[in-house]
């Protein structure tokens, strides 16, 4: 099946500090969504990504889809102790087919 | 606005048993998606509906698992007969539409086989 790495895989960082998560497929995608999940959560949605090169921003994250539309990342500045969660990325390729990825879970430091 | 609602929020039962897992997606929404998650294999896709119709189950497990969409807005989950090993959350979520569209979860089912 399509291979949707996300790393890092796990994250520790200090309150204050920058966080980037990055999503590579092995495939082109026609877009991506990002999701967070809180512990004991679900998935909540993000954002979704189409154009190649698209940069969105929601307050201290940003978005990124790859300009080959293979990759994407996620950014957030000045991490605070609400950002803790799971962070996955989901690929649709030009199927019907979504695939999250594996997520990177963060844990802030007060 | 009611969210996707998922039921039971916990069910614990003996291998061997049938468990029934339901979900009424967000009115309106034309797909519906069932999850699995665990800690080892992560977020998995059983198997989508568009429609109702049953679009792709390639990710369902083995045939012990099966899915049902008898009209839009209500979909089960079934696995007979249940074993330790399908001891997970399992999510559902629906969307406007198949692709293109952001996926909205319900708060899903923690299932654990003895």
């Amino acid at each position: 099946g399509q291979q949707v790495m996300q790393i890092p895989q796990y994250q520790h960082v200090q309150e204050g500090e920058d966080f980037t998560t990055y999503c590579n497929s092995s495939t082109t995608l026609s877009n991506i969504q990002w999701y967070k999940q809180r512990p004991g959560g679900h998935p909540v949605f993000l954002i979704q990504l189409v154009k190649s090169g698209e940069v969105k921003k929601q307050k201290r994250l940003t978005f990124q889809f790859g300009e080959a539309k293979k990759n994407s990342s996620l950014h957030i500045t000045a991490t605070q102790t609400t950002d803790v969660g799971t962070y996955f990325c989901a690929e649709s390729n030009t199927g019907n087919q979504f695939y999250f990825g594996t997520g990177t879970s963060l844990t802030v430091i007060p | 606005d009611a969210g996707v609602i998922q039921s039971p929020r916990h069910e614990v039962t003996e291998m061997g048993q049938e468990v029934t897992l339901r979900c009424k997606p967000i009115s309106g929404h034309n797909s519906l998606f069932w999850y699995r998650q665990t800690m080892m294999r992560g977020l998995e896709l059983l198997i989508y509906f568009n429609n109702n119709v049953p679009i792709d189950d390639s990710g369902m497990p083995e045939d012990r698992f099966s899915a049902k969409m008898p009209n839009a807005s209500f979909s089960t989950l079934k696995i007979q007969p249940s074993e330790p090993r399908d001891s997970a959350v399992y999510f559902c979520a629906s969307s406007l539409t198949v692709r293109n569209q952001p996926q909205h979860f319900g708060d899903g089912t923690r299932l654990s086989i003895l």
